[in-house]
């Protein structure tokens, strides 16, 4: 347990569907981050939230929307996605003021579109 | 560009030792990481060099060469559940982690 929890654990769901992922970190940390990692490849960031505010997109389609009421919950709202968005989404957080700059990682959504 | 190489896959036998090693080019530097991931898992810290020279935890050692954007793994007395992905990552100077694609290791007894 690195204190990073999401749901679903793992989410099925057809091209036309509206779905949200959902992340919650109890460790007190500012920072947040979606992940996506597909087969053989690097994990590739999408969104990043500083203190709520979002300071990163990573040209990430608007397929794909983050939403961040807090400090403490993640959403990433999911709708006309594509098969090749099929993947495992990783949530993140970060405080930074830790001086190792250490993630703590979230278990990941495995994503599946039909 | 950014780029982060490390090999695929390596396989070592039970009791032996394995080094994996990542090479980076990044725009800035500020730190860089190994992280554990086991199949269907969240990664896992192992640790973080922002320094030349090498760092030593129980059985796992990481060491950094900036000079020469290096930095490898050194696994010691391998078990049979060290079998994983090993993740190097380097913070660029955005402070954002630019990820290896990984490396699997099989343990083979």
């Amino acid at each position: 347990e690195t204190g990073v929890t999401q749901t679903p654990r793992h989410l099925v769901m057809g091209m036309t569907n509206k779905k949200s992922l959902k992340c919650e970190q109890h460790l007190g940390h500012n920072a947040m981050y979606w992940y996506k990692q597909s087969a053989k490849k690097p994990l590739e960031l999408m969104f990043v939230y500083n203190f709520k505010e979002q300071t990163e997109n990573n040209s990430v389609p608007s397929r794909f929307s983050p939403e961040c009421p807090n400090s403490s919950h993640l959403f990433l709202h999911l709708h006309t996605l594509q098969p090749e968005d099929s993947a495992l989404y990783l949530c993140a957080s970060r405080n930074p003021g830790l001086e190792n700059n250490e993630q703590f990682f979230g278990p990941g959504t495995r994503l599946t579109v039909l | 560009g950014q780029n982060i190489d490390q090999p695929t896959e390596m396989t070592a036998t039970e009791g032996a030792i394995v080094q994996i090693n990542c090479t980076y080019q990044t725009s800035g530097f500020n730190g860089l990481f190994w992280y554990q991931q086991h199949a269907g898992e969240a990664p896992t810290f192992l640790s973080y060099n922002v320094l030349d020279g090498l760092e030593e935890k129980g059985r796992f050692s990481s060491f950094l060469s900036r000079s020469k954007g290096y930095s490898y793994l050194l696994l010691k007395e391998l078990q049979m559940k060290d079998s994983a992905s090993y993740l190097c990552a380097v913070m660029d100077s955005n402070y954002q982690l630019i990820w290896g694609a990984g490396t699997k290791l099989i343990i083979k007894p």
